[in-house]
C-alpha cells in the first residue's frame, strides 16, 4: 500500500461545478500538506499549503486537512476551463524527514 | 526571475548511449532536487543537494543514475548506459531554504527523454 493515494481519475465536470480534490494517507506523523498543480507539459507549481488539520481559502480554492481520518481536500469553487490540469497532493513530516512524499495525481477536465 | 531552467526538452536517444540532463536552479536557492515522473510511478524524487552538496540519492534507482552540482547555478543528471525504462519526464526543482521541503519548490520544464 501507497503511504499517499490519490485517485488518478480522470475527472470531468462542467464548467461553473465545484470540484473535490481528495488524498488519503497512513503516517501520522505527517503534518504539512500541499497541493500542486501542474498543466500539460509543465512543471508542477505549489498551489495551498496547510499545517496540521483545519482549513485554509485562497479565492476560488480551499484546502481541507481531517487528521483524525488522514483525508485531505482540495475544493474548487466556479471551476473554469483553465482549472483543466493535474493536481498532486504531496506531504511531509518529521519522519520522512520533510521530504514529499507524492500522490499519483488527479487529471481534472473542466468542460466548457 | 527566469526560473528553473532545463537543458535539453526532449532528448531521444538509443538504448546504451550516456544520456546527460542539465538544470539551472533560481539563483540563491539552498536545495536543489531531481524528480522523475512517469505514468505507472508518478513523481519520485531521485536526489537532492543542499549547497551543492548531494545529501540523500537513496531514490537514485540504480548506478547507472548518477548526478553532480558543481556549482550553486547548475546540476546534472547523467544515465550511463541509458535502457528504455529510464524514460520519464526528468524535472529540476529549487527551494530557498533548509525548511526546503516546507518551503515552496519551484519546479523547471522537465526533460522528456525516450530511450529507443
Amino acid at each position: 500500500q501507497k503511504e499517499v493515494e490519490q485517485d488518478p481519475g480522470p475527472l470531468s465536470v462542467p464548467e461553473g461545478a465545484i470540484v473535490s480534490l481528495n488524498c488519503t494517507y497512513s503516517n501520522s506523523a505527517f503534518q504539512y500538506f500541499m497541493w500542486y498543480r501542474q498543466y500539460s507539459r509543465k512543471g508542477p507549481e505549489l498551489l495551498m499549503y496547510t499545517y496540521s488539520s483545519g482549513n485554509k481559502e485562497d479565492g476560488r480554492f480551499t484546502a481541507q486537512v481531517d487528521k483524525s481520518s488522514k483525508y485531505i481536500s482540495l475544493f474548487i469553487r466556479d471551476s473554469q476551463p483553465s482549472d483543466s490540469a493535474t493536481y498532486l497532493c504531496a506531504m511531509s513530516g518529521m519522519d520522512s524527514n520533510y521530504q514529499l512524499i507524492w500522490g499519483a495525481g488527479t487529471k481534472l477536465i473542466i468542460k466548457p | 526571475d527566469a526560473g528553473v531552467i532545463q537543458s535539453p526538452r526532449h532528448e531521444v536517444t538509443e538504448m546504451g548511449q550516456e544520456v546527460t540532463l542539465r538544470c539551472k536552479p533560481i539563483s540563491g536557492h539552498d536545495y536543489l532536487f531531481w524528480y522523475r515522473q512517469t505514468m505507472m510511478r508518478g513523481l519520485e524524487l531521485l536526489i537532492y543537494f543542499n549547497n551543492n552538496v548531494p545529501i540523500d540519492d537513496s531514490g537514485m534507482p540504480e548506478d547507472r543514475f548518477s548526478a553532480k552540482m558543481p556549482n550553486a547555478s547548475f546540476s546534472t543528471l547523467k544515465i550511463q548506459p541509458s535502457e528504455p525504462r529510464d524514460s520519464a519526464v526528468y524535472f529540476c526543482a529549487s527551494s530557498l531554504d533548509r525548511v526546503g521541503f516546507l518551503d515552496t519548490q519551484y519546479f523547471g520544464p522537465g526533460t522528456r527523454l525516450t530511450v529507443l
